[in-house]
């Protein structure tokens, strides 16, 4: 049970290049978010997703774009990258069907993606 | 403006020593509140979750208490040891939707 895995680890991008970061969980969770943290302030919500097919903005989606085609896998992807999404990505996931309620889940981490754009 | 305050910022304290980290937080309706730990380089690890009817949750040597009324939690570290030297981060999840509102985290450092 290898939890929450992120793809890459690493990644240093060039202004105007794409990535897509993979986000992979093996708990049958329903909901899985991409957040980011930057120094000093807390994790932002980029995009999450409540099940498979479905995804939604969260706080900060500009310059982002998501896919959920697999429960099991939440995608972020960047069409342009820009130096202000220098950053590290958190993934994370919540929700096995049958808990009591979703609301009050423990939501698990991945180990972060560090993102540079020069 | 963020609506999950944390103070202090950062603290260093001797192995052994207790210490206490705040959290206030302005999220309105509130569902839980969460206390993470986070490590260098790694993503954060619940520690706690607490509902609104709760006052006091611990976990191993870590307490955290929760004043609803006041909406104001705090995080109590008994006997520090050196692997609780992290982040500690206060979240709340609102009421109506899936999304968590983060602190931005209290860096504990802890000396021999």
């Amino acid at each position: 049970n290898a939890g929450v895995t992120q793809t890459p680890k690493f990644r240093v991008l060039k202004t105007g290049q794409s990535m897509t970061l993979l986000c992979a969980q093996d708990m049958n969770h329903e909901y899985m978010y991409w957040y980011r943290q930057d120094p000093g302030m807390g994790l932002r919500l980029i995009h999450y997703s409540v099940g498979e097919g479905t995804t939604a903005k969260g706080e900060v989606p500009d310059g982002y774009n998501v896919s959920r085609l697999k429960k099991q896998n939440f995608l972020l992807g960047l069409e342009s990258a820009a130096p202000s999404q220098t950053s590290v990505y958190f993934c994370a996931s919540s929700y096995e069907p049958g808990q009591t309620h979703a609301l009050n889940t423990e939501a698990f981490f991945g180990q972060g993606t560090r993102l540079t754009v020069v | 403006k963020n609506q999950v305050e944390q103070s202090p910022q950062s603290l260093i304290i001797l192995e052994g020593k207790n210490c206490t980290l705040q959290c206030n937080y302005t999220v309105s309706p509130f569902s839980n509140l969460r206390w993470y730990k986070q490590d260098t380089g790694r993503g954060p690890v619940s520690l706690t979750i607490m509902t609104f009817s709760e006052n006091t949750k611990s976990n191993g040597r870590y307490t955290a208490t929760l004043d609803a009324d006041t909406k104001q939690s705090s995080l109590h570290i008994t006997a520090s040891q050196l692997s609780d030297s992290a982040s500690y981060i206060c979240v709340v999840s609102l009421g109506d939707d899936y999304k968590l509102s983060f602190g931005a985290g209290t860096t504990v450092t802890v000396r021999a």
